[in-house]
């Protein structure tokens, strides 16, 4: 079975503070992604990654930024954290770099005060 | 960009029941994936079915490209299957699963 594994289930920091959120996957996957989910918004793509050290823009990523040192680790930072920031972030990955079934961790719950 | 719509927004069911889901989707796909997010928000997915039919337990999907519309059969429901299920769809050949998801089905069964 694919295991993505999130760093953190629930996470609280505070305003301006520079917060990391950390996936790792176990399955050599090309492809990984971050995403955040807001009631009455859907999920919404922030960035994802094809390869080592490549990263696209999604449909929000302002504010944000990534890091894909290692293939299996995809890193989301929130430079400058702000209450509006305060989500459900889930992080995913695909095998293949084109298409293929989409596998998604546990989610990260980050409150920003 | 393609838009991905779901049906019924709301679905309640008692247990043992049958039930359908539809995704419809404004244009032509190279992707269509199925998932579940169960109460504590974990996102399963459940079926990759750009197109034709595919069955997993008491659950099956079919996909006709051509009129550009999915459906998610759930046979002999359990309070387990309580969740959203979503649609989510991609169109493009070259951005490597880039998808674009529905607004999902709540789906509430009781015991």
């Amino acid at each position: 079975d694919v295991k993505v594994t999130q760093s953190s289930r629930y996470l609280v920091k505070r305003t301006g503070e520079k917060v990391f959120l950390e996936c790792v996957q176990d399955m050599d996957h090309e492809n990984m992604f971050w995403y955040r989910q807001d009631p009455g918004l859907g999920l919404r793509l922030i960035y994802f990654s094809y390869d080592v050290k490549m990263k696209e823009k999604g449909d929000i990523p302002e504010g944000y930024s990534v890091s894909r040192e290692k293939k299996e680790r995809f890193s989301l930072i929130l430079e400058s954290a702000s209450t509006n920031q305060t989500s459900m972030y889930l992080c995913a990955s695909t095998r293949v770099r084109l298409f293929g079934p989409q596998h998604f961790g546990d989610g990260t719950r980050l409150s920003i005060l | 960009g393609i838009q991905v719509e779901q049906s019924p927004p709301d679905l309640i069911l008692q247990e043992g029941a049958n039930s359908t889901l539809r995704c419809n989707f404004s244009d032509s796909v190279n992707n269509l994936q199925w998932f579940h997010q169960n109460p504590w928000g974990q996102l399963i997915n459940l079926f990759y079915i750009p197109s034709g039919t595919k069955q997993n337990g008491r659950l099956s999907a079919t996909t006709v490209a051509t009129e550009r519309y999915s459906l998610l059969y759930i046979s002999s429901s359990q309070t387990t299957d309580s969740g959203v299920y979503f649609c989510a769809v991609e169109r493009s050949e070259t951005s490597g699963s880039r998808l674009t998801f529905g607004e999902g089905t709540q789906l509430t069964v009781n015991p």
